[in-house]
């Protein structure tokens, strides 16, 4: 199947910093890419859409100014958490589509100290 | 709202046993189903899609799909502690929005 990279895999970062996370299809192209956010014992909760070269579409709830979604490249799509706080500590993990079956990346753990 | 609604389990069977995950939809439209496996503290990896009406195989895996009662199964023979996981299943529609389900966590037992 398609491969979906996704870097880092784990980041440390105090409160009040910004945290960027990449999303890469490597071997596909892939206008849409999702991010959702997983945390402990809990199902996926889809955050936002990402649109090569148009806005990302944020889900209800979800703060399009703290996560903020670039997607400049039909491979890359970028999620970063700005001023994050310990309540963003979760598990972030984005997909993409080739055709209609989604694949997803292996994930990043955010912890906010 | 369109929903994809699964027992969260968990389903506990024992080593060699067929385990047995259902999955129900709310969206007649939906087109695609799809069943990912997620280990603790990974993300989802895809274990098998089914678009038409019936049964596929895929070795272990059997995914089943009834449209009319809008109903997609995920049979698993020869359940192994390997298998142990929580099991998302998946629609989509005729666009690229998929909606998943909160997942059947499945525990086998040695």
């Amino acid at each position: 199947g398609a491969v979906v990279s996704q870097h880092p895999s784990w980041v440390i970062c105090k409160s009040g910093t910004s945290v960027k996370i990449e999303c890469r299809s490597l071997d596909f192209q892939a206008t849409t890419m999702f991010w959702y956010r997983q945390f402990p014992k809990q199902s996926l909760m889809l955050m936002a859409t990402s649109n090569e070269g148009s806005k990302a579409t944020y889900e209800q709830g979800v703060e399009k100014d703290k996560f903020l979604i670039n997607h400049a490249s039909l491979t890359l799509s970028t999620l970063t958490v700005t001023s994050a706080h310990p309540e963003d500590s979760s598990f972030y993990i984005c997909s993409a589509n080739e055709g209609n079956i989604q694949y997803f990346g292996a994930g990043t753990r955010l912890s906010v100290l | 709202q369109k929903e994809v609604e699964q027992n969260s389990g968990p389903l506990s069977v024992p080593e060699g046993a067929i385990a047995s995950l259902n999955c129900t939809y709310s969206d007649r439209g939906s087109q695609s189903f799809f069943w990912y496996r997620q280990y603790s503290g990974k993300s989802p990896e895809l274990i098998m899609f089914i678009y038409s009406n019936g049964d596929k195989e895929d070795g272990r895996f059997t995914a089943q799909l009834n449209k009319a009662s809008q109903y997609v199964s995920l049979l698993i023979r020869d359940s192994q502690p390997s298998d142990s996981a929580t099991y998302l299943c998946a629609a989509t529609t005729g666009g690229f929005k998929t909606i998943f389900g909160a997942g059947t966590r499945l525990f086998v037992k040695a």
